[in-house]
């Protein structure tokens, strides 16, 4: 079983859908999540962070399930420029480097 | 300031060459890391540092070396190329294990 696990879709969405993507994670220590977002041909960027409590940024929601081990990302009212790859991102105890895992991301494309 | 940066952005190598990918930042990171990105693998940890002068490997750290003398800087030596490491190399950054990532724009390389 991979340590981060994501759809890797493609999700292909109309202008103004919802659209929610989940991760799944193996290492119940893990301790920091964060989802980044990384265009084509791109580095990628933090989106945002994944408190235990969910949080929000606009029309971004974060949500973390700690006893089934998955986080989600809900993005309303979609926009074409949020056509890129979600990676999902887990980090560890103890905080190094090592302990940082990427899932292999979920392709989104928003249509008009 | 610049963030971080990768020189070259593109690189063709014949097998066996040997050759030196840059990554520095002035963001005054403590927290350097190499990765790889293969499509359907997500990024891969290569080697990664913790400070000046210290140096630890990640997942696929084979055919790989770095060193860490400033804190600006983080090079990766390719000792030897071979066609399976062709990939898209990302330099990336951070105060600590736990925070945010900055990555530079990655570099393209082939292995012919």
């Amino acid at each position: 079983r991979k340590e981060v696990e994501q759809d890797p879709g493609p999700f292909n969405v109309p202008e103004g859908a919802t659209v929610a993507f989940n991760c799944t994670y193996s290492n119940s220590a893990s301790q920091s999540f964060f989802w980044y977002r990384q265009d084509c041909r791109k580095e990628p960027k933090l989106l945002m962070s994944v408190y235990s409590s969910g949080n929000e940024d606009g029309r971004f929601t974060a949500q973390l399930n700690r006893a089934s081990q998955y986080i989600s990302l809900l993005i309303r009212d979609s926009k074409l420029s949020d056509s890129a790859t979600y990676l999902c991102v887990v980090t560890g105890a103890g905080g190094s480097a090592r302990q940082l895992t990427f899932g292999s991301g979920t392709q989104l494309t928003v249509l008009p | 300031n610049a963030g971080v940066t990768q020189t070259p952005k593109f690189q063709v190598l014949k097998t066996g060459q040997s050759m030196t990918l840059q990554c520095a930042q002035d963001m005054n990171h403590e927290y350097m890391s190499w990765y790889r990105q293969d499509p359907g693998m997500g990024l891969r940890l290569i080697h990664y540092s913790v400070g000046a002068g210290i140096t630890d490997q990640g997942e696929v750290p084979n055919g790989y070396n770095v060193s860490r003398s400033t804190t600006e800087d983080f090079p990766l030596r390719l000792l030897s190329a071979a066609p399976s490491q062709t990939s898209v190399y990302f330099c990336a950054s951070s105060r600590g294990g736990h925070n945010e990532q900055f990555f530079g724009p990655g570099t393209r390389l082939t292995v012919l």
